[in-house]
């Protein structure tokens, strides 16, 4: 089955304790996104990654780290999480650059993260 | 810079009514315009799309066009099902805008038996 799949689901943490959030996808995507999604703000990008060994900052990408050295995965790194980190998270991934590849983006299930 | 307006929510209606989420953009050039949508717990899927203006997406009964004279791309259904409660995402590509998906801030509507 075709899929983005995110871990972990759920996660509460204590400010400063070094996470990551994995993200893989079986799809054999260029392309791979991360989002947070957040009350009265929408999705917000915060990196974004062409292919392998390439990747870029989206719009909130502070305190946010990324790596790109398989294709399949994408890990989300948060060195020193703060309570602004707060939020649920979403990798999604696409055939080409989203969206003109295949004009679909797919997303994991999500990842809620508290700091608390 | 490019931006996409939807209508606030939510949305609330009773099963078998009409429904329109309206979505305006602001780009330049010739975008193409996505809706997606939440369903509870779970995350985005696409749920139609169309990629010059005058085209028509379609998918489960929603519909949308891409009208360019009026920027917009509203999404209707003739009658929805408890089965639609989700939060509806309008977005927009513009190549020129670093080839980024560009959103709405989703419109969550909750349909009643």
């Amino acid at each position: 089955e075709a899929q983005v799949t995110q871990n972990p689901r759920y996660l509460i943490t204590v400010t400063g304790k070094k996470l990551t959030v994995t993200c893989s996808q079986n799809m054999n995507h260029e392309y791979m996104s991360w989002y947070r999604q957040d009350p009265g703000l929408g999705l917000r990008q915060i990196y974004y990654s062409m292919n392998v060994e390439v990747t870029d900052k989206g719009d909130v990408p502070e305190g946010y780290k990324v790596s790109r050295k398989e294709k399949r995965n994408f890990p989300l790194i948060l060195e020193s999480p703060s309570p602004n980190q707060t939020s649920l998270y979403f990798c999604a991934s696409s055939l080409s650059d989203a969206p003109r590849g295949t004009g679909e983006l797919f997303f994991g299930e999500g990842s809620r993260l508290t700091v608390l | 810079g490019d931006s996409v307006t939807q209508m606030e929510g939510p949305v609330t209606l009773s099963e078998e009514a009409f429904l329109t989420i309206n979505c305006t953009y602001t780009a330049t050039g010739y975008p193409s315009l996505f809706w997606y949508v939440q369903y509870p717990g779970e995350g985005l899927q696409l749920l139609l799309k169309a990629t010059k203006a005058d085209d028509k997406g379609s998918n489960k009964g929603f519909e949308a066009t891409y009208r360019k004279e009026t920027t917009s791309f509203h999404l209707e259904k003739g009658s929805v099902q408890v089965s639609d409660s989700a939060v509806y995402f309008c977005a927009l590509y513009n190549a020129g805008n670093n080839r980024k998906l560009i959103w709405g801030l989703g419109t969550s509507l909750a349909v009643n038996p």
